[in-house]
């Protein structure tokens, strides 16, 4: 599975749009870019993923350049809740979740 | 409503007394996985399994063993527990692209 580098931390403004990168630049074609979310030490949630297209969902979205080399997920209006730490994921969908690597991740920190 | 529960959530026990910590998903979901957390080293998964009597290791297996006698239901078994397992441990079940994960078991071995 291709590897994913993110920054460690960033901050973000309540009510503000969080754009939180990811860089995957030895992304196959087939692989997919998964986000999850961890808040605290609770069980990681997960939020989005695509493979070409832009995503959205009802918590966020997933813009993907052109080339596939990055991504980025975008909360449009961060709120204190949206505090945790973010990990981008890139595998290949057929093997299921094993070997599932979730890496160091970006920690948000929403600010009032 | 759709969850995974674990059991215990938090346990203290002392090196080489036997414990399970269970698992149990209610969306019929066929894939269920084991994963621990640890300061530094993110979170590294244990075991997985893709159906009834069908597990696989993980990338740190070590000191664990498992069993799914029946879909629902995925025990962890830390046959001999030491320090070294001291963990945030965390199960997950999943069907397609979602893994739903359990609220975590934080186990300390002395």
């Amino acid at each position: 599975d291709a590897k994913t580098t993110q920054p460690p931390s960033m901050d973000c403004a309540e009510g503000r749009a969080a754009n939180l990168p990811c860089n995957h630049s030895t992304i196959s074609g087939n692989e997919y870019v998964y986000w999850y979310r961890q808040i605290h030490s609770q069980g990681p949630q997960y939020i989005i993923h695509g493979l070409k297209n832009n995503e959205t969902n009802e918590m966020a979205s997933l813009i993907i350049t052109e080339d596939r080399k990055s991504s980025t997920l975008i909360l449009p209006h961060a709120t204190l809740r949206d505090t945790a730490v973010y990990y981008c994921i890139v595998r290949l969908r057929r093997y299921n979740f094993n070997k599932f690597y979730f890496g160091s991740g970006t920690k948000l920190n929403v600010k009032p | 409503e759709a969850q995974v529960t674990q059991n215990p959530r938090y346990l203290i026990t002392v090196t080489g007394k036997k414990l399970t910590v269970t698992c149990s998903q209610n969306m019929n979901h066929e894939y269920m996985s084991w994963y621990r957390q640890d300061p530094g080293l993110g979170l590294r998964q244990i075991y997985y399994s893709m159906n009834v009597e069908v597990t696989d290791k993980g990338d740190v297996p070590e000191g664990y063993k498992v069993s799914r006698k029946e879909k629902r239901n995925f025990p962890l078994i830390l046959e001999s527990p030491s320090p070294n397992q001291t963990s945030l441990y965390f199960c997950a079940s999943s069907q397609n692209n979602e893994q739903f994960f359990g609220p975590g078991t934080r186990l300390t071995v002395l």
